[in-house]
């Protein structure tokens, strides 16, 4: 089956716009992450969602940042007033779960976002 | 806190060395452990985990992992490496649904 896509996979705005990166997860999988990938950072853990339970946004880095998930799937991660800092890719997972296990992530290909 | 560390950022390697990467974490309850490796320009994927059971696990193209629970470690192991194996390494932990992922370790492989 087709697996986690992301669009778009580039996009460049000005800063203090407003940005809306979308995610479509692995069909049937309950759990979809966002995370942020910054060169030598490693990957910044942003927000969590697992089926209709609240989702997680502890690692949400401000309140310009927020996300939601509609029916359980598709995930949209928006960033308000965008700053340079922003500039980074963003990367999206998935994964299935079974009770309290959570099995391995597939990601997206990640959108590169790009604040001038 | 939680927290994963990879000791290694960078790791330059000839084709048919030996590679251990190290990863160590920090995490007070039941842990699931990943490997997941970035190719240059390709997506993050899968490269092994632990759940449970045989603390060492094999993955793809010849790598394995050893958890050793004392130690909070799983190291990642590979015997004699390829120049496709140049690429970001990436050590994770699942605790309760949230990942940690380390800062990763780029491998490259000199032909």
């Amino acid at each position: 089956g087709a697996g986690v896509s992301q669009s778009p996979s580039n996009k460049v705005t000005e800063k203090g716009k407003d940005v809306e990166l979308r995610c479509d997860p692995i069909s049937g999988h309950t759990a979809l992450y966002w995370y942020r990938q910054s060169l030598g950072q490693g990957l910044e853990f942003l927000i969590y969602f697992q089926g209709n339970s609240a989702p997680d946004k502890s690692g949400l880095p401000s309140d310009r940042f927020s996300a939601e998930r509609t029916g359980g799937s598709v995930s949209t991660l928006t960033i308000q007033r965008t700053q340079q800092e922003d500039s980074a890719v963003y990367l999206c997972a998935s994964s299935r779960t079974s009770g309290s296990k959570s099995y391995e992530q597939y990601f997206g290909p990640g959108t590169r976002l790009t604040v001038t | 806190a939680q927290s994963v560390s990879q000791h290694n950022h960078h790791v330059i390697l000839s084709e048919a060395a030996s590679l251990e990467l190290g990863c160590n974490y920090s995490y007070g309850g039941t842990v699931n452990l990943f490997w997941y490796v970035q190719y240059p320009g390709q997506h993050l994927q899968l490269l092994l985990k632990y759940f449970s059971g045989d603390p060492l696990v094999k993955g793809i193209k010849g790598f394995e992992a050893e958890f050793i629970k004392s130690k909070f470690s799983f190291n990642l192991r590979k015997p004699s490496v390829q120049w496709s194996d140049t690429a970001e390494y990436f050590c994770a932990v699942e605790g309760t649904y949230k990942y940690i992922f380390g800062t990763g370790t780029r491998l490259k492989v000199l032909a």
